[in-house]
């Protein structure tokens, strides 16, 4: 069965620490992993991952696919009480379009 | 324009009611998508459809469950005689066509008392 997990599923940091966040993937003809981040309700999308080893960067945040040893971070340095919320991993298998989803990482920034 | 819209934003109703559920998408998106967010658990597909037709209706959990969409937009979620474990965030999704990327809505929550 197809699956994604998250680690850690919670995490409390203060203002300005670095933080790293995984996410680990078993599925049949991978075709691309998404990270969103999710405030209140609706998730907002933050990349796209297709390629081993090939680092997606916007701003403070960063993320890397690792095909081979099926698992993905997301990282957030300098970390500001605006990146609270929760941040949920999720992929595309070939044939589907639907989005299989972990149940995300809760990371509070506490000033 | 903007994003993709649902409405209405917070639903109560009682068990054994029906209720309809809206979303409008994205401009131009032809792949419109439905997931369930229940408390404590993760995003969970419902159906998928590509311009008016569900090829992927593989997570509606009963046939109380069904969709439609017409015009290659707006879409509405049907849950019958709603039970209290339909109690959920209800969100919908569009992309372009073929297309990975999805961009939510703001959900729709439903609280079945």
């Amino acid at each position: 069965e197809d699956k994604v997990v998250q680690s850690p599923l919670s995490l409390v940091v203060h203002e300005g620490d670095t933080v790293t966040l995984n996410c680990s993937y078993e599925v049949t003809n991978f075709r691309s992993l998404l990270w969103y981040k999710q405030e209140k309700k609706a998730p907002t999308f933050l990349f796209m991952l297709t390629s081993s080893g090939i680092e997606k960067k916007s701003g403070r945040l960063s993320s890397i696919l690792d095909k081979k040893e099926l698992f993905s971070i997301l990282n957030i340095t300098a970390t500001q009480t605006g990146d609270s919320a929760v941040y949920l991993c999720a992929f595309t298998g070939a044939g589907s379009y639907q989005l299989t989803f972990g149940k995300g990482t809760k990371l509070s920034v506490i000033p | 324009g903007a994003g993709v819209s649902q409405s209405p934003s917070n639903k109560v109703t009682e068990k054994g009611k029906d209720v309809e559920l809206r979303c409008d998408p994205i401009s131009g998106h032809t792949a419109l998508y439905w997931y369930r967010q229940s408390l404590g658990q993760g995003l969970e597909f419902l159906i998928y459809f590509q311009g008016n037709s569900a090829p992927d209706k593989s997570g509606l959990p009963s046939d109380r469950f069904s969709a439609e969409r017409t015009g290659g937009s707006v879409s509405t979620l049907t849950i019958q005689r709603t039970q209290q474990e339909d109690s959920a965030v209800y969100l919908c999704a569009s992309s372009q066509e073929f297309a990975d990327t999805q961009y939510f809505g703001p959900g729709t929550r439903l609280t079945v008392l």
